[in-house]
């Protein structure tokens, strides 16, 4: 079975729009954590935003903001003013296990287009 | 965050031979550092996860023959990809983690002809 799931292979924005890249996981773990990276065509994964499982508040940085919905299991991704920049490869992941024994599981993964 | 850095940033080889891609962390000690392959159109898949002193763990379906890994210091692990063959053709990315976030290496493409 998924552990993350991304059901959205592909998705369009205009550009100054907001948009959200959907993400659900699963683990039985009580503590867990909740991540997004970004992957333009250069290849290189770069983090975007975290979520602890124990945070009670939704993590944001800058126009990015996770969506966290612990009961359903979800942590979507939403991008404010959207910018052509943004156009990339954008990964779900999920870290589970206890610290020392780490393990981390990506989805498959959105592809954004930002549209001018 | 932690900077990371790998190399060579791609690589092209004849099938057969060995190729050995760096990863290292610049700015922080990593006792445990991640190795992680990248097909084209397709997610990271965790090869193993390589500890620093000791023998790495490898994720099943992995050879641990064919993918060495040697983690001989707090900044520095290895893969060396034994063998090559057109079907390890792939994008192969190292990670450290610090806190609570992992933080990637630029990656290593590696053609192998």
């Amino acid at each position: 079975a998924q552990k993350i799931t991304q059901t959205q292979p592909g998705m369009f924005v205009q550009e100054k729009e907001a948009v959200t890249l959907d993400c659900t996981y699963d683990t039985s773990d009580p503590s867990y954590g909740l991540f997004w990276y970004k992957q333009p065509s250069s290849g290189e994964m770069i983090f975007l935003i975290y979520q602890g499982s124990y945070d009670q508040q939704n993590a944001t940085e800058g126009r990015y903001s996770l969506n966290f919905q612990k009961a359903r299991k979800s942590a979507n991704l939403v991008i404010s003013a959207s910018q052509l920049g943004d156009s990339a490869m954008y990964f779900c992941a999920m870290r589970e296990g206890p610290p020392g024994t780490y393990k981390y599981i990506f989805g498959t993964g959105t592809r954004l287009k930002v549209l001018a | 965050g932690a900077v990371v850095s790998q190399h060579p940033s791609w690589v092209i080889c004849k099938s057969g031979t060995s190729v050995k891609i760096e990863c290292r962390s610049l700015d922080f000690q990593a006792t445990t550092m991640f190795w992680y392959r990248q097909f084209p159109k397709q997610s990271l898949m965790l090869m193993a996860t390589s500890n620093e002193g000791s023998k790495a763990t490898y994720e099943q379906g992995v050879e641990k023959d064919k993918f060495l890994i040697n983690h001989a210091s707090l900044t520095l692990s290895t893969l060396t990809v034994t063998s090559a063959h057109p079907e390890d053709s792939s994008f192969y990315i190292c990670s450290v983690t610090s806190t609570d976030t992992q933080y990637f290496g630029p990656g290593t493409r590696l053609t192998v002809l």
